[in-house]
């Protein structure tokens, strides 16, 4: 079955550095692969979506990067805030009627 | 501007009581999810819909029931509530197949 797998429940930072998130899957090709961020009693928000054609996508202080070969996604903030404190996932498309499956998260805290 | 609603925000129920979470969105999508989230299990599909009069099972659709008889509800139903299923409940609406995912903030359900 398919498999999503971020590999760090939590991931504590100092705030101004660069923050990476990873997301690996398996025994699946994704066409696309969405980020999202969830805060403490909130719904997840939707961040940035990459095609498997699209190496690299980028929405202001946020970065995210897709590699077939590696069946992995990277997701990165530069010039991390404390505001940027929250839990992010990653999400894949499954099935004819693009289902979402969702990797557990990781929590990030930026210490100032 | 409201997006996905559901109600109730918090729902106690004793075992073997039935309840209905509700969930409406007023942005008309064709396509409703219901996802269930538990502490390190991340988010996992429930049922989900794409049209009235349609839908389907996601991958724990175990003791649950959903009906879609307009585009904007989509209610889950319990019938018979187990602990098992004490959890958050977050529904979420999309425009089409591989736009983001519109989530609400939840219902927070114990079952005792």
């Amino acid at each position: 079955s398919q498999k999503i797998e971020q590999n760090s429940e939590a991931l504590n930072i100092q705030e101004g550095k660069t923050a990476t998130l990873t997301c690996n899957y398996t025994n699946y090709s994704p066409a696309y692969l969405q980020w999202y961020r969830q805060d403490p009693g909130r719904g997840p928000v939707f961040l940035l979506l990459i095609r498997e054609n699209e190496k690299e996508k980028r929405k202001e202080r946020l970065k995210v990067t897709f590699d077939t070969t590696l069946k992995q996604s990277l997701f990165h903030i530069t010039a991390s805030q404390p505001a940027d404190s929250a839990t992010y996932l990653c999400a894949l498309e499954r099935g004819s009627q693009g289902n979402l499956i969702f990797g557990k998260g990781t929590k990030l805290s930026v210490k100032p | 501007n409201a997006g996905v609603t559901q109600t109730p925000k918090f729902q106690v129920l004793k075992t073997g009581q039935s309840m209905t979470l509700q969930c409406a969105q007023d942005m008309n999508h064709e396509y409703m999810s219901w996802y269930r989230q538990d502490p390190g299990m991340g988010l996992r599909l429930i049922h989900y819909s794409v049209g009235a009069g349609i839908t389907d099972q996601g991958e724990v659709p175990n003791g649950y029931n959903v009906s879609r008889s307009t585009t904007e509800d989509f209610p889950l139903r319990l019938l018979s509530a187990a602990p098992s299923q004490t959890s958050v409940y977050f529904c979420a609406s999309r425009d089409s197949y591989n736009s983001p995912l519109h989530f609400g903030n939840g219902t927070r359900l114990t079952v005792t």
